[in-house]
């Protein structure tokens, strides 16, 4: 079974900072990949999707990007931090139709 | 326009009854239907799912009811305990196309001791 390691755990920035997140996939080769955002007491809104190296597709603009440097890391980053982007950042892979979730990063931005 | 909608942004229920969680969906090309189940500061956790090809799934206290011509779904959870007390979103997402897993609201289910 694939397990997902998803890092810092929680983070506290300021307005205008740069952000770096990030999720690492161990046990399966070639996964898909997904970032999704979730608000306090909200949905989940899957932000980016890749399914290879170097390849990744945005689902919804929140002035975040994010890339697949290797085949089992997935960043998530900004220049530029807006208080709309705290919120619960979880990454999550795709085993077949299933969508497996890590822990994530609670990001409050101050 | 939401995608998928549940309907009860809470529930409360009995410890040892029978939660029912409702949820209904606008695109008929959705075929695969899966349940999460999420406690404060944790990522969601599949709990069970549905292809359209049925109708009904079971796995053990949690079960799924599937009604394709109605767009609608419900979980029900048998035997509720105090430790199902969780948010639960439905999810829903077609096999044609690029892949996305659209999610409800949530239903916040709260079992009384």
């Amino acid at each position: 079974a694939q397990t997902i390691h998803q890092w810092p755990v929680a983070e506290i920035k300021a307005v205008g900072s740069p952000l770096s997140l990030g999720c690492t996939i161990k046990g399966k080769s070639s996964p898909n990949l997904y970032w999704y955002w979730q608000a306090t007491g909200g949905t989940l809104q899957q932000l980016f999707y890749s399914i290879t190296v170097g390849q990744v597709e945005s689902v919804v603009q929140l002035n975040l990007s994010a890339s697949r440097p290797k085949d089992d890391q997935f960043i998530l980053s900004t220049e530029k931090l807006l208080l709309s982007h705290s919120g619960f950042y979880l990454c999550a892979v795709q085993a077949n139709t299933e969508v497996f979730f890590g822990k994530g990063t609670r990001l409050t931005v101050v | 326009q939401q995608q998928v909608r549940q309907s009860s942004q809470s529930l409360t229920v009995w410890e040892g009854e029978t939660a029912i969680l409702n949820c209904s969906y606008e695109n008929s090309a959705f075929d695969y239907f899966p349940w999460y189940q999420q406690f404060p500061g944790e990522g969601p956790a599949l709990l069970i799912a549905i292809r359209s090809v049925s109708d009904k799934k079971e796995d053990g206290r949690f079960t799924i009811f599937f009604n394709k011509r109605e767009k609608n779904l419900s979980l029900h959870i048998k035997d509720s305990q105090p430790g199902d007390s969780a948010t639960y979103f439905c999810a829903a997402s077609a096999s044609s196309g690029s892949w996305q897993l659209i999610f409800g609201s949530g239903t916040q289910l709260t079992v009384m001791p």
